[in-house]
C-alpha cells in the first residue's frame, strides 16, 4: 500500500541556517508522482513542486531545492538561507499509476520555525 | 479567473447536529476531493468524486457523505455531527496535465464540535 512519511514533526531553526525536510515513500507502482505543498499560518495550501519516478534529476529554484533518490525512496526537500517567511507546515505527498494519478496521498506534515 | 472556495470558512456545532460544508470549482473539472487535517494525521481523504453522480468512500469516510449532482458543487455532509470531526476540511479539484493530475485546493474550512 501507499505510504508517505515525514518523521520529522518539527524543525526549529535561526534565519539563514539551511534546513532539509526529510520525505520517505512506500508504492508498489513503478510509475508514480511526488509533490511538496506549503501551508503557512494563514492556512491555504501551496504547490511547490512535482517529480516524477523517471526523473531523478534535482531540481533548485531559488532558496529551494529537492533530492529525488528512488534507491532510498525519498525525496527531501532543502532551504538554503531560511527565512522567517519559510515558517509553515510542508508536505510531501505521493499520487499513484494505479489511482490514474488522481488521488494524493499525504504525510503527516512537518512545521518549520524560522526565527529571526 | 477560475477558482475553488469552501463556505463556511469556520463553523462551530453541536453535537448530533447534521452539518453541510460547501464546496465550489469554477474550473470545470470532473474531479473533485474532500479531505480533513488532523495533527499527527496530515491530511485524510473523506470522499471524492470523478464526475456527475459519482462519489467514492476515502479513507475516513465514516459519518461523512457526499453528492455530486453537478459538476461545479460537493457539498459534504456529517449526518450527525461527533467531537472526534472536529478539524479542518479541505476540497480539492483536478483535471489532467499530460499524465499527471493538477489538484487546486480550496482555504479550508475549521469545524469545531462540541
Amino acid at each position: 500500500a501507499q505510504k508517505v512519511t515525514q518523521a520529522q514533526t518539527e524543525i526549529s531553526v535561526v534565519e539563514k541556517e539551511d534546513v532539509t525536510l526529510d520525505c520517505v515513500y512506500e508504492t508498489r507502482d513503478t510509475t508514480y508522482y511526488l509533490f511538496w505543498y506549503k501551508q503557512p499560518p494563514s492556512g491555504e495550501l501551496v504547490f511547490l513542486i512535482r517529480r516524477n519516478s523517471f526523473d531523478e534529476q534535482n531540481e533548485i529554484s531559488g532558496r529551494y531545492s529537492w533530492n529525488f533518490q528512488k534507491s532510498t525512496s525519498s525525496f527531501n526537500f532543502t532551504i538554503t538561507a531560511s527565512q522567517v517567511v519559510d515558517s509553515a507546515v510542508y508536505f510531501c505527498a505521493l499520487s499513484e499509476f494505479n489511482t490514474g494519478f488522481q488521488k494524493l496521498v499525504f504525510g503527516t506534515g512537518t512545521r518549520l520555525l524560522v526565527s529571526p | 479567473d477560475a477558482e475553488i472556495t469552501q463556505s463556511p470558512r469556520h463553523k462551530i456545532t453541536e453535537t448530533g447536529r447534521q452539518v453541510t460544508l460547501a464546496c465550489h470549482q469554477t474550473w470545470n473539472h470532473n474531479n473533485m476531493f474532500w479531505y480533513r487535517q488532523d495533527l499527527g494525521h496530515g491530511l485524510r481523504l473523506i470522499h471524492y468524486s470523478y464526475g456527475v453522480h459519482d462519489t467514492n468512500k476515502g479513507e475516513v469516510s465514516d459519518g461523512y457523505s457526499v453528492s455530486r449532482s453537478n459538476t461545479e458543487d460537493l457539498p459534504l455532509t456529517l449526518e450527525s455531527a461527533a467531537s472526534s470531526q472536529t478539524s479542518v476540511y479541505f476540497c480539492a479539484s483536478s483535471e489532467r496535465v499530460g499524465t499527471v493530475h493538477e489538484a487546486f485546493f480550496g482555504q479550508g474550512t475549521r469545524l469545531t464540535v462540541v
